[in-house]
Formats: structure tokens, sequence, C-alpha cells
């Protein structure tokens, strides 16, 4: 299996809701990543989990909060979303380290209201 | 920024022909990737070339990687129809941990 599952396809939101994105693999990876992606734009990193441990954040809003309850989970909470933060989420894993080749999901249109 | 960036910005060729996406970076790195993105959908890694190395094949695509000019160049052959979609360049660099940064991006459009 070298899938990574994200789950919901689209999501539309209001400005108060709190919703969750959820990502699955099961290829046994050690580390799992959140991006964020405009359209025309390139993926741009938000968080990535090592080892089920948060290693970067890249100065995210606290609007957005990750978790990894286990090693093939990873969830990215959504609080008080603003319209600007309308995009393609995409879910990532790789083996470990840096280096290593990314298998990404087909990612979650969000639409914020 | 460690972020490279890819041209051309677009491209549109015919079926058949040969297309060429460049990508320049700044800083030192350990590998640098390629990869595909269908339109609103996720990438999917094309190839990965290590700083050692100056030039890899995989199928239709052939990669280069001259780190005295900070560039890499992507090299698909023959291409087809289905070939079109975004290609990013991703690299790590040196000392950065688990973090994998992506280029701008070249939309390649192949006419039937």
């Amino acid at each position: 299996d070298t899938e990574v599952t994200q789950t919901p396809k689209h999501l539309v939101m209001g400005m108060t809701n709190k919703k969750s994105l959820k990502c699955e693999q099961h290829m046994g990876h050690r580390a799992m990543y959140w991006y964020k992606q405009k359209a025309k734009k390139p993926p741009e990193l938000m968080f990535v989990y090592s080892y089920e441990k948060l290693s970067i954040n890249e100065s995210v809003p606290s609007r957005f909060s990750p978790e990894c309850p286990n090693s093939s989970l990873l969830n990215l909470h959504l609080h008080a979303l603003q319209p600007e933060d309308s995009a393609l989420y995409l879910c990532a894993s790789s083996q470990d380290r840096v280096g290593r080749k990314l298998f990404f999901g087909s990612g979650t249109q969000l639409s914020v209201l | 920024s460690q972020q490279g960036e890819e041209d051309p910005q677009a491209l549109s060729i015919q079926e058949g022909e040969n297309a060429t996406m460049n990508c320049s970076y700044k800083t030192s790195i350990n590998n640098l990737q390629w990869y595909r993105q269908n339109s609103g959908r996720g990438l999917v890694h094309l190839i990965l070339i290590r700083s050692n190395e100056r030039e890899k094949h995989s199928g239709r695509l052939r990669v280069t990687l001259d780190t005295s000019k900070k560039s890499s160049s992507l090299l698909i052959t023959a291409s087809r129809a289905a070939d079109t979609a975004s290609y990013f360049c991703a690299t790590d660099g040196k000392g950065a941990t688990n973090k994998l940064i992506f280029g701008t991006g070249t939309l390649l459009a192949v006419q039937p």
C-alpha cells in the first residue's frame, strides 16, 4: 500500500466553525507533513512530525492545530479560520529523515466563508 | 530563502516534442527532487538526484544538476498529452531537518 489517504476531499466552513482534516498512511513512514497550497503557487510547508513528535512548525497561526495520534495518522484541527485560509491542504509522508521522497495525498480543498 | 525558482513559468508544446524545465536554488543542498502535480491533486514524486550526482535518468525523464551554478533541469522526451501538469523542483537545504521546500513550478501543456 503506497497511498496517503486524506479526508474529506472538499470542505466548506464558516469562520466560527471547528473542523478537522485527517490523513492516514500505512507504509510505516515515520515522518508526516502538512503543506498548504494556494492556486498557481507551490506547496508551503506548515508542520512536520517526526516519530510522532512535532519537529517543525513554520510559524503557522494557532488557528491551525496539528495532532499526530499515532505513526499512521495525522490530523489538522481548524478553528476560527479566515477567508484567506482557503486553499488546498496536502498531507505527505516520508520514510524518516530529510531527503527522502515524499508521498502525497490528494488533498483537501478548503473554502472558508 | 531556500525556495527554488523555475523557468519557464509556463510551457506549451506539441505531442512528441521534448520539454525542458529549469530550476535554480539559493542554498547548498543534500539533494534535489522533481515532482509532478495534476490540477487540484496531490504531488507525485518523479526523481531524486543527490548533490554528488550530475545526471540521472528515469524512463523518458532526464535530470541534470549543477551545484556550482545551483541549478537543475528536467527534460521530458517524446512528450504526451498525459504529461500535461505542473512540475516542481524541491530542495532540502544542508542542515535543515525534514524540510523540503518547493520551487515556483512550471505549468506544462502538451497539445495533442
